[in-house]
């Protein structure tokens, strides 16, 4: 069946790195983009940016540039997202969200497809 | 940034009743093809959010027919025709023209 598998949960010291993984499966890889999302305790919902599956092209939120990364292993069909500098502000569950890219014979759908989460603490 | 803004944030509801979310974003999310660009999502306890409405009023598979969106421009709205238990959770309003921003997110409660 159509579904995303992440990564497990991970603890970090402040200034270091953390990668996520999102493995998807039961559709074609590279007719959709996935999103990057999370909540922090107490938070909003925060989207992060997005990566074409196809072309690998990302694009981030302003508030995550030059800290977040997204690439994608399509021989894996995973998508990954580094977010590096971390602080005790990015205690979080991030999601991946599947979108469909939109070509001629489809339309926008929504993020139809999430992950379970993946629990990120950032602690000294 | 389009700032998304719901009402109420919180909502008691009856079983049985109907239910009514309103979501208002601060930039029309109305796109030159016809289409608003506005999804509703529902966070059920212990669960990944799910998709209800994509472009403002097109129920996503599997969702159920109680649940319906309306509206255009700026003014969007969620409803629920007939509350069920397992409807509870926290519902959002996404907008999806220019990158992403969410609304603040409505809790649904039983009474």
């Amino acid at each position: 069946q159509v579904q995303l598998v992440q990564s497990g949960a991970e603890v970090k010291k402040p200034g270091a790195s953390v990668k996520v993984s999102c493995k998807a499966s039961g559709y074609t890889f590279t007719s959709y983009y996935i999103h990057w999302l999370r909540q922090a305790p107490g938070q909003g919902r925060e989207w992060m940016g997005v990566i074409n599956c196809s072309g690998g092209r990302a694009t981030y939120a302003q508030q995550f540039k030059g800290r977040v990364t997204m690439t994608r292993d399509t021989s894996a069909t995973t998508v990954y997202m580094e977010l590096s500098s971390l602080r005790s502000e990015d205690t979080a569950v991030y999601y991946c969200a599947r979108e469909v890219i939109v070509v001629a014979g489809n339309h926008y759908t929504g993020m139809d497809v999430w992950g379970q989460g993946t629990t990120v603490t950032v602690s000294s | 940034d389009i700032v998304m803004t719901q009402s109420p944030l919180s909502l008691p509801v009856t079983p049985g009743e109907p239910a009514s979310i309103s979501c208002r974003s601060s930039q029309s999310l109305l796109y030159d093809n016809g289409y608003n660009y506005l999804d509703w999502y529902l966070q059920k306890p212990g669960q990944s959010p799910q998709l209800l409405i994509y472009l403002g009023s097109n129920r996503a598979s599997g969702v159920p027919d109680r649940f319906s969106g309306s509206g255009s421009g700026t003014d969007f709205t969620l409803r629920i025709s007939r509350v069920e238990a397992e409807d509870v959770g926290v519902y959002y309003c996404m907008q999806a023209l220019d990158m992403r921003t969410f609304g603040q997110g409505t809790t649904v409660e039983i009474k």
